[in-house]
């Protein structure tokens, strides 16, 4: 069964300092695709970033990047320069390229103080 | 810009009484899907839709689930005989394409079944 694991359940950073928040997935596939998705407080979930698995150059999306580790199974977020918007649940996604689900992990509360 | 909207944002429920949740998903989307999260749990996927019949269902979306796209606009989540255990978040998403592409989510009804 494919699963993914977020190791840690809260995190927090200082206003302009970076972040890593970890996770790791297990699958047996090869084709498939990651994400982080980000909910702000009473907010629906945005998507952050994405990465296909083929591809080992990782994703960035301005202040946000990846460190895509595919032999270890790990899929991190880095955030740089982290500001008060940044303050949300972060869940880790997982999608097979034959199926239409999201797998998730279960959310790293992420607090940025000021 | 567009958005997936739900409502209601919270139903409270007799054990037994069925229930209807409600989604509109953005406009040119063609799939859509219905994922829950019981509190404190990973989000979980429930269905997927696509050209007016589920594409994909887990264990979870058993005989008392059942899903609809009665008009042009509206996707529908009906539980016919709630049960204790169904009081989780319940998110509805839609997508332009599977794979790669981005799922964008709802913000959420809540349902508690008394």
């Amino acid at each position: 069964a494919q699963t993914v694991t977020q190791s840690q359940p809260e995190m927090s950073v200082q206003e302009a300092e970076t972040v890593t928040l970890s996770c790791t997935y297990d699958t047996s596939e090869s084709d498939y695709y990651l994400f982080w998705y980000k909910q702000p407080p009473s907010r629906q979930m945005i998507l952050v970033i994405r990465q296909e698995a083929y591809k080992q150059q990782n994703a960035t999306e301005n202040r946000f990047s990846v460190n895509f580790q595919k032999a270890a199974k790990s899929f991190s977020l880095k955030i740089s320069d982290s500001q008060l918007g940044d303050a949300a649940m972060y869940f880790c996604a997982y999608r097979w390229g034959g199926s239409e689900k999201l797998v998730f992990g279960k959310g790293t509360k992420l607090t940025v103080n000021p | 810009e567009p958005e997936v909207t739900q409502t209601p944002s919270h139903q409270v429920t007799q054990m037994g009484q069925e229930v209807i949740l409600r989604c509109v998903p953005i406009s040119n989307h063609l799939y859509f899907y219905w994922y829950r999260q019981i509190l404190g749990q990973k989000v979980e996927f429930l269905v997927s839709f696509y050209n007016n019949e589920i594409s994909e269902k887990s264990e979870i979306f058993d005989d008392q689930f059942s899903v609809e796209r009665p008009d042009g606009s509206n996707f529908t989540l009906k539980i016919r005989s709630t049960k204790l255990e169904d009081s989780a978040m319940y998110f509805c998403a839609s997508g332009q394409d599977r794979g790669y592409n981005e799922q964008f989510f709802g913000p959420g009804t809540r349902l508690t079944v008394l």
